[in-house]
């Protein structure tokens, strides 16, 4: 039972474009939300969350979307440079359980 | 500070064979968690820690066991190892269950 769900296993965007990764989530008691990426051979790291009381948060060319209602929330990267190619992953947290999506793959060509 | 570590890197198991993947944080973070990533699943969560001496079942914990003795180290230990549990596991630790997580470098397990 995939509690956080990634459908989109890869994205392939010009550099200088917008990225969009989304995130669908079916346990409505989620109340923290975070991105991290990876790259091959590291392990993950923090880019940006948001709360749940919020709708939006931004850092710098990130931004993240958080729709309670749809339990849905995207990451917006704007513009894509080729370094952001990399795994990206949303994860929730459930009380104390941070669970984790299936990864989106992001290549961002010149 | 040398963050999240782990050993060994890479490991080669037969079936059956015990062993420990060791992690340790020199953050003094409260929260330690284990994860494995596999193809098309993600990072499942095995077991995780919020505090020394407190321990509880995450996503996939069956066939591993671990212990939070100290602050710094939270050991994943493999009690019969079996093919199923090729893959490769972070360890991770945040100052509380909600902050960020940061994670170690990974511990690539093939057991054939």
């Amino acid at each position: 039972d995939q509690q956080v769900k990634q459908n989109s296993p890869s994205l392939s965007v010009q550099e200088g474009r917008i990225s969009i990764l989304n995130c669908d989530y079916t346990n409505s008691m989620f109340d923290y939300f975070l991105w991290y990426k990876k790259y091959p051979a590291e392990g993950p790291t923090f880019l940006i969350s948001i709360s749940s009381i919020k709708d939006k948060n931004e850092d710098g060319r990130f931004t993240v979307f958080l729709n309670k209602s749809a339990k849905h929330l995207s990451l917006h990267i704007v513009p894509s440079q080729p370094g952001d190619s990399a795994v990206y992953f949303c994860a929730a947290y459930n009380t104390d359980k941070l669970i984790f999506g299936t990864g989106t793959r992001l290549q961002v060509f010149p | 500070n040398a963050g999240v570590t782990q050993t060994p890197k890479f490991q080669v198991l037969k079936t059956g064979q015990s062993m420990t993947l060791q992690c340790a944080q020199d953050m003094n973070h409260e929260y330690m968690s284990w994860y494995r990533q596999d193809p098309g699943m993600g990072l499942r969560l095995i077991h995780y820690s919020v505090g020394a001496g407190i321990t509880d079942q995450g996503e996939v914990p069956n066939g591993y066991n671990v212990s939070r003795s100290t602050t710094e180290d939270f050991p994943l230990r493999l009690l019969s190892a079996a093919p199923s549990q090729t893959s490769v596991y972070f360890c991770a630790s945040g100052e509380d269950r909600q902050e960020t997580q940061y994670f170690g470098p990974g511990t690539r397990l093939l057991v054939l």
